[in-house]
């Protein structure tokens, strides 16, 4: 079992619906969650965080966890096709005194107009 | 701030040649990554530094993969001697706080090609 797991998609959504990325891990000890996009070609960028079970709200993007579920979604409301891209879901936990981020593969999303 | 910068942007080499990829973190930033990204495995970890000093190489595949940082302003990841299986990109990133957190910044990658 992989420690992070996204769909690989693509995933296509229409201009202006909601885009809904799930991600799910193994290790239950996780403690920090990340959103990362990376549109084609480039390097990956942080656009969403969250560390506690609920929802965390910034813009059109909408990061949830579930921690009992072990399960991380990233809700894109509005979404634009500058929305398309890939977006890499990363788990943070401690292993052996040392921080250990791991990232899933990514899910291709394309927004469609 | 230029960011993270890495060179070459793309590097084309034939099996067995030796590789050299270079890095350039953030001023100021503390720890320096180097992961790996392909279609298959995804973004992989292969080693990470502290204030220069190697914290965890558990990543690294194999002996044929090497990586120094000789001062707080430059690293290297070798390859020798490079296969097609590392074809791939590599990107460095650097951080001021460690793995986790919400400032880890990543350089444009090096497309690496061994033919």
């Amino acid at each position: 079992q992989k420690e992070v797991e996204q769909n690989s998609g693509p995933l296509s959504v229409p201009e202006g619906a909601i885009a809904s990325l799930n991600c799910t891990y193994s290790d239950r000890v996780s403690q920090s969650f990340f959103w990362y996009r990376q549109y084609s070609g480039k390097s990956p960028e942080l656009i969403m965080s969250i560390y506690s079970n609920g929802d965390k709200e910034d813009g059109r993007f909408t990061a949830q966890l579930n921690k009992a579920s072990q399960y991380v979604s990233l809700l894109i409301r509005d979404s634009q096709p500058s929305d398309s891209a890939t977006y890499l879901c990363a788990v943070n936990k401690l292993n052996f005194g040392n921080e250990k981020l791991t990232f899933g593969t990514g899910t291709r999303l394309t927004i469609i107009p | 701030d230029a960011g993270v910068i890495q060179s070459p942007r793309h590097e084309v080499t034939e099996m067995g040649q030796e590789v050299t990829l270079r890095c350039k973190p953030i001023s100021g930033h503390d720890y320096l990554f180097w992961y790996r990204q392909t279609m298959m495995r995804g973004l992989e970890l292969l080693i990470y530094f502290n204030n220069n000093v190697p914290i965890d190489d558990s990543g690294m595949p194999e002996d044929r993969f090497s990586a120094k940082m000789p001062n707080a302003s430059f690293s290297t990841l070798k390859i020798q001697p490079s296969e097609p299986r590392d074809s791939a990109v590599y990107f460095c990133a650097s951080s001021p706080q460690g793995q986790g957190g919400e400032k880890l910044f990543f350089g444009s990658g090096t497309q690496l090609s061994v033919l």
